[in-house]
């Protein structure tokens, strides 16, 4: 099974809103990332978690903030978000950090 | 810094053509090179991963080189077709490092 399942796919929510985006992999994989990707440009890290704890956060603001509950589950815990950060979000995994990486689905966030 | 960058930005082929996607990077101190297909709105697939080691990898009509030491790798696409029209995309990462750094991608477009 190489599959990184993500829900949900499709999100609207309001700049006030609490929200959150779920991932989840049964591969036994030690490393997992969150990725932002904006329409017609390529995916920018966000946050890598490793042996479920945070070992990247590239100076995402604060109303992003990471979870990983388990090694298998990594959530994106979302609040007073703004229209631009509008995108699909991407989780991925991989059995180490730097080895082949695996992707989900994503989810399509829309703010209003 | 790290930057990878991918030529053509697009390419339209009719169907059975032989076809290369080029990506080029700056600094040769990789540790593996990932070759990604994106669906229009959906995540990524993982295609090939060369370890800096190797000099090529390949998986059915796809074919992977990797040479480090000029900063370059192709993705060969042998008889393209319509199903393969995406947008591909190329990945680096750095030696003790956990990062993704993406190339734009190209969109290839195979027409019936």
């Amino acid at each position: 099974d190489t599959e990184v399942t993500q829900t949900p796919k499709h999100l609207v929510m309001g700049m006030t809103n609490k929200k959150s985006l779920k991932c989840e992999q049964h591969m036994g994989h030690r490393a997992m990332y969150w990725y932002k990707q904006k329409a017609k440009k390529p995916p920018e890290l966000m946050f890598v978690y490793s042996y479920e704890k945070l070992s990247i956060n590239e100076s995402v603001p604060s109303r992003f903030s990471p979870e990983c509950p388990n090694s298998s589950l990594l959530n994106l815990h979302l609040h007073a978000l703004q229209p631009e950060d509008s995108a699909l979000y991407l989780c991925a995994s991989s059995p180490d950090g730097g080895t082949e990486a695996f992707f989900g689905q994503g989810t399509r966030l829309t703010v209003v | 810094k790290q930057e990878v960058t991918q030529i053509p930005a697009a390419l339209s082929v009719p169907e059975g053509e032989n076809l290369v996607l080029n990506c080029s990077f700056t600094d040769s101190a990789i540790y593996n090179l990932q070759w990604f297909r994106q669906d229009p709105g959906k995540g990524l697939t993982s295609l090939l991963l060369i370890q800096s080691s190797q000099r090529e990898q390949t998986s059915g009509r796809l074919n992977a080189s990797l040479d480090k030491s000029s900063g370059r790798s192709t993705l060969y696409i042998a008889a393209s077709q319509p199903g393969d029209s995406a947008t591909y995309l190329c990945a680096v990462t750095q030696g003790g490092s956990e990062k993704l750094v993406f190339g734009k991608g190209t969109k290839l477009t195979v027409n019936p």
